[in-house]
């Protein structure tokens, strides 16, 4: 099973707004990661875990919190966010946090803020 | 520091051409390469990956790709395209240990392939 969830698939949310984006994936990957992706750009790396720990922080705003609880789970916190954060934002889980590992994506969660 | 560069925004094909996609890196060894292909919508699934040995690669979906050291390039290429192709592709290159793009994945900015019937 090479799959990785990520629940909701739409988040509409206002700027005062807490919510929380949950990815999910059961491949025994030591690294997971967040990406942020706008219309017709590349992923942009934002976060990385690596055996559960934060190893890379790629200057996101705080208003973006991350949370690996166990190997399996991460969550992405958001809190009040803006407009310029809508986006769609991707999980990927990969065997290590080495380059030669390729990353296996799920599906993102398309988020609009309002 | 790693990139990668994707010279076309957009191609467009006819169903059943043969297609080649154009990826050109920069890296100071020789690099983790990989192509994604991404949906409308969708995460990315990985087509591919070349790591070191034999530079002719063989993916998912009838795909291939060629690494050129002296050209620094891996083109993607498939020999018919069928209407289900059509998406965006992603070249990326993966840093390697002791460098400052460790554990990073750097993405070209897409190349977006039409298919005509």
């Amino acid at each position: 099973d090479t799959e990785v969830t990520q629940t909701p698939k739409h988040l509409v949310m206002g700027m005062t707004n807490k919510k929380s984006l949950k990815c999910e994936q059961h491949m025994g990957h030591r690294a997971m990661y967040w990406y942020k992706q706008k219309a017709k750009k590349p992923p942009e790396l934002m976060f990385v875990y690596s055996y559960e720990k934060l190893s890379i922080n790629e200057s996101v705003p705080s208003r973006f919190s991350p949370e690996c609880p166990n190997s399996s789970l991460l969550n992405l916190h958001l809190h009040a966010l803006q407009p310029e954060d809508s986006a769609l934002y991707l999980c990927a889980s990969s065997q290590d946090n080495g380059g030669l590992y390729e990353q296996y994506f799920g599906p993102g969660t398309r988020l609009t803020v309002t | 520091a790693q990139s990668v560069t994707q010279p076309d925004i957009h191609i467009t094909v006819s169903e059943g051409a043969s297609l080649e996609l154009r990826c050109n890196y920069s890296y100071g060894a020789t690099p983790y390469l990989f192509w994604y292909v991404q949906s409308p919508g969708q995460g990315l699934q990985l087509l591919l990956k070349y790591f070191s040995g034999d530079t002719l690669v063989q993916g998912i979906k009838g795909f291939e790709a060629e690494f050129k050291r002296s050209q620094s390039s891996f083109n993607l290429r498939k020999p018919s395209v069928h209407w289900s192709d059509a998406a965006e592709y992603f070249c990326a290159v993966g840093g390697r240990a002791g460098g400052t793009s460790y554990g990073k994945l750097t993405f070209g900015q897409g190349t977006i392939l039409t298919v005509h019937p």
